[in-house]
C-alpha cells in the first residue's frame, strides 16, 4: 500500500513569508508524527497527534510553528514568518499507535529560508 | 537533547564484509529502533527491538540490546554497494508518549564495490 505522503517536495522560500507542509499518513493509522532534520541539531521531535487526543507539542521550536490534523488523517504543518534557521528536512510519520508499532516516514519536505 | 550516540560517525568497508555500528543512549527505553536514510531521502525502517529482547534478526541484518549497558548493535553481513547509506537508531524512552523517539547523530556507512 502507499507511504507516508508529504508535499511540497522542496520548497523555497523568502524570510519572512509563511509556508505550509502537508502530510499524508498511512491508511488506518491513527498516530501522526513532525521531526525536522537540519544539520546543527540532527532529527529532532516536533509534535505528535494521536487519536482525538490534544497533540503532544513540546518539541515545537517556538510559537510560529504549528500543526493542525484534520479529520484525523492529513495534517499540516506550518511555519510562519520564516528564518533562516528554520531551514531543514521536515519529515513526516506515522504508525497505529501504542508501543512497539513500527513509526514509518515519508521522504520529507526539503525547506530553504533564503 | 539527542539521547542516542552512534559509533563509529562514519565507516568504510569493502563489498562482502561486515559492518557493526553501535547506540548508545541514556536513560530506560521502551525500545530502540534502527533507520537506514540514503543521502536526500526519508528515513527507512529497518528493525525494531523491544527492552525484553536481547537479539533480532531481519535478513542481512542483526541487532543486539542490552539494557544493562544502554546500548545496541547493528550488524549488516556480506554488505554490499547499496547498502551504503546512514544509520540511525532512535529510542523511545519509557515515560513519553510513544513515537516521541530521540534519534542520535548516525554513522555514514560507505561501501565500496
Amino acid at each position: 500500500g502507499a507511504g507516508v505522503s508529504q508535499s511540497p517536495s522542496n520548497k523555497v522560500t523568502e524570510k519572512g513569508k509563511d509556508v505550509e507542509l502537508r502530510c499524508d499518513p498511512i491508511s488506518g493509522h491513527t498516530a501522526l508524527y513532525w521531526y525536522r532534520q537540519s544539520l546543527g541539531q540532527g532529527l529532532e521531535f516536533l509534535i505528535y497527534f494521536q487519536g482525538n487526543s490534544a497533540p503532544d507539542k513540546s518539541g515545537l521550536p517556538s510559537d510560529r510553528f504549528s500543526a493542525e490534523r484534520t479529520g484525523g488523517s492529513v495534517s499540516t504543518l506550518t511555519i510562519q514568518r520564516t528564518q533562516q534557521e528554520d531551514s531543514a528536512v521536515y519529515l513526516c510519520a506515522s504508525s497505529l499507535g501504542g508501543q512497539g508499532n513500527t513509526i514509518y516516514f515519508g521522504e520529507g519536505s526539503w525547506l530553504t529560508v533564503v | 537533547s539527542q539521547q542516542g550516540e552512534e559509533d563509529p560517525q562514519a565507516l568504510s568497508i569493502q563489498e562482502g564484509e561486515n559492518a557493526t555500528m553501535n547506540c548508545s543512549y541514556k536513560t530506560s527505553i521502551n525500545n530502540l529502533q534502527w533507520y537506514r536514510q540514503n543521502s536526500g531521502r526519508g528515513l527507512v525502517h529497518l528493525i525494531l527491538i523491544r527492552s525484553n529482547e536481547r537479539e533480532k534478526h531481519s535478513g542481512r541484518l542483526r541487532v543486539t540490546l542490552d539494557t544493562s549497558k544502554k546500548s545496541s548493535s547493528l550488524l549488516i553481513t556480506a554488505s554490499r554497494a547499496a547498502d551504503t547509506a546512514s544509520y540511525f537508531c532512535a529510542t523511545d524512552p519509557l515515560g513519553t508518549s510513544y513515537g516521541k523517539l530521540t534519534f542520535g547523530q548516525g554513522t555514514i556507512l560507505t561501501v565500496h564495490p
